[in-house]
């Protein structure tokens, strides 16, 4: 069974828009990260926010994370076309398994 | 650094077949995860190595899938006898304790049982 489940499944916006998704999970977490999937390839990763953070930046990307809730949101700002992609959450536990969403469907378009 | 190397990177073989998925970890990684990726299941973690020890392999479906790593380089999922229903992409990743376990993805492998 998927641990982090995001919200929303699709998302459509404009060049210059900001898109924002999020993650909800079961359990506890060592950390929580994000990945970016482009269509036919491999995951990459975007960002890693560790269980006793709250939010980190990198770049047009921002992270919080909210431990009481068990859930997580990505921002990502200015959006560009090359965003358009699937993005996944992945809890890690302690011994480093990753158990990821079923991903969110992001389409930016010009 | 190359990354995450996987080979073939497409493979379409007949039902009954045997297949072979290989992959070659980051250096220096100490942990490595074999996933599937379908429309219908997303993402599922098969199997994942710890110092080339397999750790826990609940995720594989049957005893038809099998995985090796007998060393740090190399690893290797197989199936016997492959199925149509085992169509799907094949992803190899790789991570270490040290990065908080942030795992680097293979290209991944596209396998079409007929």
């Amino acid at each position: 069974s998927q641990q982090g489940e995001e919200d929303p499944q699709a998302l459509s916006i404009q060049e210059g828009e900001n898109a924002t998704m999020n993650c909800s999970y079961k359990t506890s977490i060592n950390n929580l990260q994000w990945y970016r999937q482009n269509s036919g390839r491999g995951l990459v990763h975007l960002i890693l926010i560790r269980s006793n953070e709250r939010e980190k930046h990198s770049g047009r990307l921002r992270v919080t994370l909210d431990t009481s809730k068990k859930s997580s949101s990505l921002l990502i700002t200015a959006s560009r076309a090359a965003d358009t992609a699937s993005y996944f959450c992945a809890t890690a536990d302690s011994w480093g398994k990753l158990q990821f969403g079923a991903g969110t469907q992001v389409v930016v378009t010009p | 650094d190359a990354g995450v190397i996987q080979s073939p990177r497409h493979e379409v073989t007949e039902m009954g077949q045997e297949v072979t998925l290989r992959c070659k970890p980051i250096s220096g990684h100490d942990y490595l995860f074999w996933y599937r990726q379908t429309m219908m299941r997303g993402l599922e973690l098969l199997i994942y190595f710890n110092n080339n020890v397999p750790i826990d392999d609940s995720g594989m479906p049957e005893d038809r899938f099998s995985a090796k790593m007998p060393n740090a380089s190399f690893s290797t999922l197989k199936i016997q006898p492959s199925e149509p229903r085992d169509s799907a992409v094949y992803f190899c990743a790789s991570s270490n304790r040290a990065a908080y376990y942030e795992q680097y993805f293979g290209p991944g492998t596209r396998l079409t049982v007929t």
